[in-house]
């Protein structure tokens, strides 16, 4: 069965520092793996996606993600990190399938220091 | 455009009431899911339509949980004899199509207490 950890699930990050967000997953073969941020009071947001290709994966608001078969990991990194981008952020994998089914990590909850 | 809608916005009910969650997905998306979040804990698939099929419910848990949609617009959850152990916020999600590939779109959540 699929599954995501997030091992970590509160981290504090002072502003300008960099981040990176811990995620493993569970599947036989190779998943479809999102990054999902979750703001207070808001709907979740797509940050990234990966499905095949170059697995160093860019996305919105200068967040990156590698997916990296051999430990099973799609972390989330950002090299410098920004008051508003204190939120909730979830991890996810999706088969190759055609039910579009997402099974979601735990989640990270981040929050920046000043 | 508008995104996915959810309605209520918050819902306190007495343990064994009926309550209905409705979701208005993004026009012209066929795919519609339903999710469950606890508190302090990721989302949970409850089940997905699409149009006005739900090909897949395994996530619904128990039989006092039960979806329609119409068409390929409305939604509706309906938890009968609400638990205690029903309280979390549920998630709406729609997309373009039904692959994995195909981004998921969520609302804002329904925010669902049972006292």
């Amino acid at each position: 069965a699929q599954s995501v950890t997030q091992p970590d699930i509160h981290i504090t990050v002072s502003e300008g520092a960099s981040l990176e967000l811990r995620c493993n997953y569970s599947y036989g073969a190779t998943p479809y793996l999102f990054w999902y941020v979750q703001s207070p009071g808001q709907g979740l947001q797509l940050l990234l996606k990966y499905f095949s290709g170059d697995t160093l994966v860019q996305g919105i608001k200068g967040f990156e993600a590698e997916f990296k078969r051999s430990q099973s990991s799609f972390n989330l990194r950002k090299p410098s990190v920004h008051w508003s981008d204190a939120a909730e952020y979830f991890c996810a994998v999706g088969a190759p399938s055609n039910t579009g089914k997402l099974i979601f990590g735990q989640g990270t909850t981040l929050q920046v220091k000043p | 455009g508008a995104g996915v809608s959810q309605s209520p916005s918050n819902k306190v009910t007495e343990k064994g009431k009926d309550v209905e969650l409705r979701c208005d997905p993004i026009s012209g998306h066929t795919a519609l899911y339903w999710y469950r979040q606890r508190l302090g804990q990721g989302l949970e698939f409850l089940i997905y339509f699409q149009g006005n099929s739900a090909p897949d419910k395994s996530g619904l848990p128990s039989d006092r949980f039960s979806a329609e949609r119409t068409g390929e617009s409305v939604s509706t959850l309906t938890i009968q004899r609400t638990q205690q152990e029903d309280s979390a916020v549920y998630l709406c999600a729609s997309s373009l199509g039904r692959l994995s590939t195909d981004t998921q779109y969520f609302g804002p959540g329904t925010r669902l207490t049972v006292l």
